[in-house]
Protein backbone atom coordinates (compact mmCIF):
# COMPACT_ATOMS: atom_id res chain seq x y z
CA UNK A 1 0.00 0.00 0.00
CA UNK A 2 0.71 3.24 -0.37
CA UNK A 3 2.49 5.59 2.30
CA UNK A 4 3.10 9.30 3.16
CA UNK A 5 6.12 9.90 5.12
CA UNK A 6 6.82 13.19 6.89
CA UNK A 7 9.20 13.69 9.54
CA UNK A 8 7.72 13.33 12.93
CA UNK A 9 9.50 17.12 14.30
CA UNK A 10 10.77 20.28 13.10
CA UNK A 11 11.92 23.06 15.21
CA UNK A 12 13.01 26.36 14.45
CA UNK A 13 13.56 29.69 16.10
CA UNK A 14 11.06 32.64 15.87
CA UNK A 15 11.18 34.59 12.36
CA UNK A 16 13.11 31.50 10.69
CA UNK A 17 12.13 29.21 8.55
CA UNK A 18 10.20 25.96 8.17
CA UNK A 19 10.45 23.38 5.90
CA UNK A 20 8.46 20.06 6.25
CA UNK A 21 8.66 17.60 3.77
CA UNK A 22 6.03 15.11 2.77
CA UNK A 23 7.34 12.15 0.10
CA UNK A 24 5.58 9.30 -1.20
CA UNK A 25 5.52 7.01 -4.29
CA UNK A 26 1.84 8.44 -5.11
CA UNK A 27 2.97 12.05 -5.09
CA UNK A 28 4.16 12.28 -8.60
CA UNK A 29 0.71 11.32 -9.94
CA UNK A 30 -1.88 12.69 -7.34
CA UNK A 31 -1.71 16.21 -5.77
CA UNK A 32 -1.11 17.13 -2.10
CA UNK A 33 -2.27 19.06 0.71
CA UNK A 34 -1.57 20.10 4.14
CA UNK A 35 -3.25 20.66 7.19
CA UNK A 36 -2.52 22.26 10.83
CA UNK A 37 -3.74 21.16 13.82
CA UNK A 38 -3.72 23.09 16.82
CA UNK A 39 -3.75 20.95 19.93
CA UNK A 40 -7.03 20.25 20.96
CA UNK A 41 -8.76 21.19 17.57
CA UNK A 42 -9.84 19.92 14.41
CA UNK A 43 -7.53 20.25 11.31
CA UNK A 44 -7.22 23.25 8.86
CA UNK A 45 -6.79 23.26 5.71
CA UNK A 46 -3.25 25.12 5.06
CA UNK A 47 -2.34 24.14 1.23
CA UNK A 48 -4.60 22.50 -1.64
CA UNK A 49 -3.38 21.65 -5.02
CA UNK A 50 0.60 21.45 -3.53
CA UNK A 51 1.06 25.63 -3.69
CA UNK A 52 -2.34 26.61 -3.42
CA UNK A 53 -3.32 28.64 -0.50
CA UNK A 54 -6.87 29.30 0.95
CA UNK A 55 -8.31 32.32 2.15
CA UNK A 56 -7.83 33.75 5.21
CA UNK A 57 -4.24 31.28 5.98
CA UNK A 58 -1.32 33.97 6.05
CA UNK A 59 1.06 34.35 3.04
CA UNK A 60 3.99 33.16 4.99
CA UNK A 61 2.21 29.83 4.19
CA UNK A 62 3.29 27.89 1.33
CA UNK A 63 3.52 24.59 -1.10
CA UNK A 64 5.94 23.03 -3.56
CA UNK A 65 6.37 19.79 -5.12
CA UNK A 66 9.09 18.31 -6.76
CA UNK A 67 8.70 14.42 -7.64
CA UNK A 68 8.01 12.48 -5.05
CA UNK A 69 8.17 15.12 -2.41
CA UNK A 70 5.91 18.16 -1.58
CA UNK A 71 6.96 20.79 0.68
CA UNK A 72 5.06 23.13 3.37
CA UNK A 73 7.27 25.98 4.05
CA UNK A 74 6.64 28.65 6.56
CA UNK A 75 8.84 31.67 6.13
CA UNK A 76 8.98 33.62 9.40
CA UNK A 77 7.89 31.20 11.68
CA UNK A 78 5.43 33.18 14.24
CA UNK A 79 5.06 31.06 18.03
CA UNK A 80 0.73 30.66 16.82
CA UNK A 81 2.34 28.41 14.19
CA UNK A 82 3.36 25.69 16.31
CA UNK A 83 0.99 22.82 15.76
CA UNK A 84 1.32 19.22 13.99
CA UNK A 85 0.82 19.47 10.11
CA UNK A 86 -0.33 16.53 8.33
CA UNK A 87 -0.25 15.94 4.28
CA UNK A 88 -3.13 13.86 2.65
CA UNK A 89 -2.90 12.60 -1.26
CA UNK A 90 -4.89 9.71 -2.57
CA UNK A 91 -3.25 6.40 -3.64
CA UNK A 92 -3.89 4.13 -6.72
CA UNK A 93 -6.26 2.63 -5.18
CA UNK A 94 -8.48 5.26 -4.74
CA UNK A 95 -8.01 5.83 -0.87
CA UNK A 96 -7.10 8.74 0.88
CA UNK A 97 -3.79 8.96 2.62
CA UNK A 98 -2.30 11.16 5.48
CA UNK A 99 1.45 11.10 6.54
CA UNK A 100 2.13 10.43 10.15
CA UNK A 101 2.31 13.98 10.93
CA UNK A 102 5.19 16.53 11.72
CA UNK A 103 5.27 18.39 14.91
CA UNK A 104 6.56 21.93 14.24
CA UNK A 105 8.46 23.26 17.84
CA UNK A 106 9.09 27.44 17.78
CA UNK A 107 12.00 27.73 20.30
CA UNK B 1 -21.09 30.74 7.98
CA UNK B 2 -20.08 26.99 6.66
CA UNK B 3 -20.28 24.60 9.54
CA UNK B 4 -19.99 21.10 10.50
CA UNK B 5 -20.78 19.60 13.90
CA UNK B 6 -20.40 16.02 14.60
CA UNK B 7 -22.40 14.05 17.05
CA UNK B 8 -22.84 10.47 18.69
CA UNK B 9 -19.99 9.58 20.66
CA UNK B 10 -19.74 8.49 23.52
CA UNK B 11 -18.01 5.21 25.82
CA UNK B 12 -19.43 2.00 24.29
CA UNK B 13 -18.29 -2.13 25.46
CA UNK B 14 -16.52 -4.33 22.55
CA UNK B 15 -18.35 -5.96 20.28
CA UNK B 16 -21.43 -3.32 20.40
CA UNK B 17 -22.47 -0.88 17.81
CA UNK B 18 -22.65 3.29 17.78
CA UNK B 19 -24.18 5.83 15.14
CA UNK B 20 -22.24 9.30 14.47
CA UNK B 21 -23.75 11.87 12.72
CA UNK B 22 -22.70 15.12 11.31
CA UNK B 23 -25.00 17.99 10.79
CA UNK B 24 -24.31 20.67 7.90
CA UNK B 25 -25.38 23.85 7.35
CA UNK B 26 -24.40 27.04 5.42
CA UNK B 27 -23.71 25.40 2.15
CA UNK B 28 -25.60 23.20 -0.61
CA UNK B 29 -24.99 19.74 0.90
CA UNK B 30 -25.72 17.97 -1.92
CA UNK B 31 -23.27 19.27 -3.99
CA UNK B 32 -20.11 17.80 -2.06
CA UNK B 33 -18.60 14.73 -1.23
CA UNK B 34 -18.34 13.85 2.61
CA UNK B 35 -15.64 11.85 4.69
CA UNK B 36 -15.02 10.62 8.02
CA UNK B 37 -11.47 10.90 9.32
CA UNK B 38 -10.32 9.47 12.68
CA UNK B 39 -7.41 10.26 15.59
CA UNK B 40 -6.89 8.05 18.32
CA UNK B 41 -5.10 10.08 21.24
CA UNK B 42 -2.08 11.24 20.62
CA UNK B 43 -1.46 9.22 17.25
CA UNK B 44 -1.96 10.76 13.72
CA UNK B 45 -5.10 11.08 11.57
CA UNK B 46 -6.86 8.07 9.78
CA UNK B 47 -9.12 8.36 6.75
CA UNK B 48 -12.09 5.95 7.27
CA UNK B 49 -14.66 6.54 4.78
CA UNK B 50 -15.83 8.40 2.00
CA UNK B 51 -18.76 8.56 0.11
CA UNK B 52 -20.10 10.92 -3.18
CA UNK B 53 -23.06 13.50 -3.29
CA UNK B 54 -25.21 10.67 -4.50
CA UNK B 55 -24.39 8.39 -1.74
CA UNK B 56 -21.66 6.78 -3.88
CA UNK B 57 -19.29 5.09 -2.07
CA UNK B 58 -15.73 6.31 -2.17
CA UNK B 59 -14.40 3.66 -0.09
CA UNK B 60 -13.26 2.38 3.21
CA UNK B 61 -10.33 1.76 5.44
CA UNK B 62 -8.93 -1.47 5.77
CA UNK B 63 -9.54 -1.65 9.29
CA UNK B 64 -12.57 -0.67 9.21
CA UNK B 65 -14.33 -2.81 6.04
CA UNK B 66 -16.72 -4.81 6.66
CA UNK B 67 -17.82 -3.22 10.19
CA UNK B 68 -18.33 0.30 9.31
CA UNK B 69 -21.37 2.09 7.09
CA UNK B 70 -20.89 5.90 6.07
CA UNK B 71 -24.57 6.99 4.48
CA UNK B 72 -25.91 10.61 4.30
CA UNK B 73 -29.35 12.04 4.13
CA UNK B 74 -28.81 15.30 1.94
CA UNK B 75 -32.66 15.95 2.78
CA UNK B 76 -31.75 16.73 6.00
CA UNK B 77 -27.93 17.84 5.50
CA UNK B 78 -26.77 14.91 7.38
CA UNK B 79 -24.02 12.63 7.00
CA UNK B 80 -23.51 9.34 9.02
CA UNK B 81 -21.31 6.44 10.06
CA UNK B 82 -22.61 3.51 11.41
CA UNK B 83 -20.35 1.43 13.60
CA UNK B 84 -20.56 -2.14 14.65
CA UNK B 85 -18.82 -4.83 15.86
CA UNK B 86 -16.53 -2.06 17.62
CA UNK B 87 -12.82 -2.83 18.62
CA UNK B 88 -10.91 -1.20 21.54
CA UNK B 89 -8.87 -0.64 18.33
CA UNK B 90 -11.78 2.32 16.94
CA UNK B 91 -11.52 4.51 20.42
CA UNK B 92 -10.78 7.69 18.68
CA UNK B 93 -11.93 11.64 18.01
CA UNK B 94 -14.11 10.70 15.03
CA UNK B 95 -14.35 13.82 12.61
CA UNK B 96 -16.43 14.47 9.67
CA UNK B 97 -15.15 16.58 6.95
CA UNK B 98 -16.31 18.19 3.60
CA UNK B 99 -14.34 17.16 0.29
CA UNK B 100 -14.12 20.30 -2.23
CA UNK B 101 -15.93 18.45 -4.78
CA UNK B 102 -19.03 15.71 -4.98
CA UNK B 103 -16.93 13.67 -6.90
CA UNK B 104 -14.85 13.18 -3.54
CA UNK B 105 -10.93 13.17 -2.76
CA UNK B 106 -9.70 16.08 -2.98
CA UNK B 107 -9.33 18.33 -0.41
CA UNK B 108 -11.26 18.53 3.19
CA UNK B 109 -12.23 21.78 4.50
CA UNK B 110 -13.73 21.96 6.59
CA UNK B 111 -13.72 19.81 9.13
CA UNK B 112 -16.00 18.83 11.96
CA UNK B 113 -15.41 19.53 15.50
CA UNK B 114 -14.80 16.41 16.39
CA UNK B 115 -16.65 13.02 18.97
CA UNK B 116 -14.66 11.20 20.99
CA UNK B 117 -15.60 7.09 20.87
CA UNK B 118 -14.40 5.21 23.87
CA UNK B 119 -14.68 1.11 23.22
CA UNK B 120 -13.83 0.02 26.51
CA UNK B 121 -15.50 -2.41 28.96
Amino acid sequence: SYELTQPPSVSVSPGQTARITCSGDALPKHTAYWYQQQPGQAPVLVIYQDTERPSGIPERFSGSSSGATVTLTISGVQAEDEADYYCQSVDNSGSVIFGGGTKLTVL
Amino acid sequence: EVQLVDSGGGLVQPGRSLRLSCAASGFNFDDYAMHWVRQAPGRGLEWVSGIRWNSGIIGYADSVKGRFTISRDNAKNSLYLQMNSLRPEDTAFYYCARDHGPGGLTWFDPWGQGTLVTVSS
